[in-house]
């Protein structure tokens, strides 16, 4: 069965200051990989895909992740954070089993101090 | 002009209790699906429509029971309501079945408290 890890609960980085949220996965096949944000209250908001080609994926709001097959990761990342980057962020994996459903981690919550 | 909308968006019920969630979505898309995120954050997918046609169904009590009148909406009916039932519950749509190369849109979540 394929699984989703996010070892960090939680990632602190300043204002301005690179962020990388780690994320690493399992998946028999092809892996087709996402990014989601959820804002306090809200619901998820997808900012980003893996299904092929080039390795570095850029999303939305700047945010980019890097698929690296060996290491069976893809971790998220920004070149300098705002604020208003602060939430919970999920990595998830599609499952490739013909159920065709979305796994995700458990999620890691970013908090950029000003 | 709302994509995925939820309602109610706060429940609050008694063990036993029968209640619904509502799910619509204005997108026109063909798939949607019912995930439960707990206390801790953390989200599993229930069911899965495409076009009305129940496709996923994960291991879930069967006092829960998607219906879907229409493409449109997907609405989540449980019975007999637990503590354990406590959680938030979102619904998501996206416009292939196959979704594979194409993010979910979800609504903005509906928490459910049973006391």
């Amino acid at each position: 069965a394929q699984s989703v890890a996010q070892p960090e609960d939680q990632v602190n980085v300043a204002e301005g200051n690179p962020l990388t949220v780690k994320c690493t996965y399992s998946v028999s096949g092809n892996p087709y990989l996402f990014w989601y944000v959820q804002y306090p209250n809200r619901g998820l908001q997808f900012l980003l895909k893996y299904i092929t080609g080039d390795n570095l994926v850029k999303g939305s709001y700047g945010f980019e992740a890097e698929f690296n097959k060996s290491q069976t990761s893809f971790h998220l990342k920004k070149p300098s954070a705002l604020v208003s980057d602060s939430a919970l962020y999920f990595c998830a994996v599609r499952d490739n089993t013909g159920r065709r459903a979305l796994t995700f981690g458990s999620g890691t919550r970013l908090q950029v101090q000003p | 002009d709302t994509a995925v909308s939820q309602t109610p968006k706060y429940l609050v019920t008694q063990m036993g209790n029968d209640k619904s969630i509502k799910c619509e979505q204005n997108l026109g898309h063909d798939t949607m699906y019912w995930y439960k995120q707990d206390s801790k954050k953390f989200l599993k997918i229930m069911f899965s429509y495409n076009n009305k046609e129940l496709i996923i169904n994960e291991t879930v009590p069967n006092r829960f029971s998607p219906k879907s009148p229409d493409k449109a909406h997907l609405n989540l009916h449980i019975n007999s309501l637990e503590l354990g039932d406590s959680a938030v519950y979102f619904c998501a749509s996206s416009p292939h079945r196959d979704f594979s190369t194409y993010e979910q849109y979800f609504g903005p979540g509906t928490r459910l408290t049973v006391t």
